[in-house]
This record gives structure tokens, sequence and C-alpha cells, in this order.
């Protein structure tokens, strides 16, 4: 069965660095998300995106955020500069109904 | 306040038992429900879906149940077993045509008992 795949699985990284979480969807798949999950707590949408453009995004996707499909086959969340409270897991999805998740990358920000 | 909800942490139940997990929301506008299964250290998996024009659907050995008037879904899984022991979560969305972001409740943990 088409799974979505997320690397890496655990990043850990030093306050303001820059963290690239990398996602590869279901590859006949048109609509892509990513959501985070704070430890503990529920999952939170953070961005989607279709044709190549931000389709929807939430209050917690702020300018430190961004999304890029840089080929065919992946699609990339980028932090600028990381803060303590970004750790958590991140999830990238695809699909339109019956959205399908990855496995998730881990983040500890230190 | 949070669009969907859910009313119970932790749910135990005896294998081979039937569970019921329930699941609020707040938004009337919301036309599209979804339950998902979480396992430790793994992602959202998709167990059932229900859009709002239907009150019940089912599946494998699961059925979501919906009721629009009280603004209430359930997820009733049947003859519990081991692999069953997960965190479930409903989200919602209401569909706008386009890539829609899901709204999530806290989620329920279940627990198997053998």
């Amino acid at each position: 069965e088409p799974e979505v795949t997320q690397t890496p699985s655990h990043q850990v990284t030093q306050m303001g660095q820059e963290v690239i979480l990398r996602c590869v969807p279901i590859s006949n798949h048109l609509y892509f998300y990513w959501y985070r999950q704070i430890l503990g707590q529920k999952v939170e949408f953070l961005v989607s995106f279709y044709n190549n453009e931000i389709s929807e995004k939430s209050e917690i996707f702020d300018d430190q955020f961004s999304v890029e499909r840089p080929d065919g086959s992946n699609f990339t969340l980028k932090i600028r500069s990381t803060k303590l409270e970004d750790s958590a897991m991140y999830f990238c999805a695809s699909g339109l109904d019956r959205v399908a998740f990855g496995a998730g990358s881990r983040l500890t920000v230190l | 306040g949070e669009s969907v909800g859910l009313h119970l942490p932790t749910l135990s139940v005896q294998e081979g038992d039937n569970s019921i997990i329930n699941c609020a929301y707040s938004n009337s506008a919301s036309d599209y429900f979804i339950w998902y299964k979480q396992e430790s250290g793994k992602g959202p998996q998709f167990i059932i879906d229900i859009r709002s024009n239907m009150d019940k659907r089912q599946g494998q050995r699961v059925t979501v149940l919906l009721n629009k008037t009280v603004k209430h879904l359930s997820l009733q899984i049947a003859a519990t077993q081991p692999g069953d022991s997960a965190v479930y979560f409903c989200a919602e969305n209401i569909s706008k045509g386009g890539a829609d972001g899901l709204t999530f409740g806290k989620g329920t943990h279940l627990i198997i008992q053998p």
C-alpha cells in the first residue's frame, strides 16, 4: 500500500538554527499538508498546498515557516529560526479525502 | 473554544468487548468527519470517514455514527483486539473545495485489557 514517507525521523537542533523537514507524498496525490503534534497534545494543522501554492494556513504557520515542492516528488517544511516551542512531531500528509499521514519527524530544539 | 473535542481521555475495555469512543463538535458548518488511530510513535492512521449527508457508515469491525442534531460523532469498534489499543482522534473540516485543513480533537486513549 502506498504511503507518505518522511525524513529525518528525529532531528535535534539548536535554537535559532534552520531546519528542513522532508516528505515524499503518495505519488498520485495532488494535495499536501503539514501538521504538528506537541507531545501529549492533539494534532494541529499548519498548512495545505495545492498546485504549487499554499491553499490554507493556520495561525501557527507564521513567517518563520515555509513550504516548497522542489521537484515532482518531494514536499518540504522549513523553519527558518527554530524556537524551543517548535519542538514537536511534524506530520506530512497527502490526499483530498481520507488524508494519509506519514510517520512523522520528531524535532527537538535545544 | 475548540471545534472538536472528546468526552473521555481514557477508555479501558476487555478484549472481545465492543467499545464506543465519542466526540463532540461545535461547528455546525462542518460537513466531513474522520476517525484516526494513532499508535505510539506513529502517525495518524485513517480508520473511517463520514459526510454530513449520512448518519451511519460501517467498515470492517468499525462503525461511525453522526448525530448532527446534537453535533456528536462516535466510533464503535466491535470485538476489540489487542491491536486496537491506541489513541483515537476525531477530526473534522468544512469542505471548501480545496485542500482544507482538518481540525483534530484531543484524543481518547483506548486500552484493551486481556
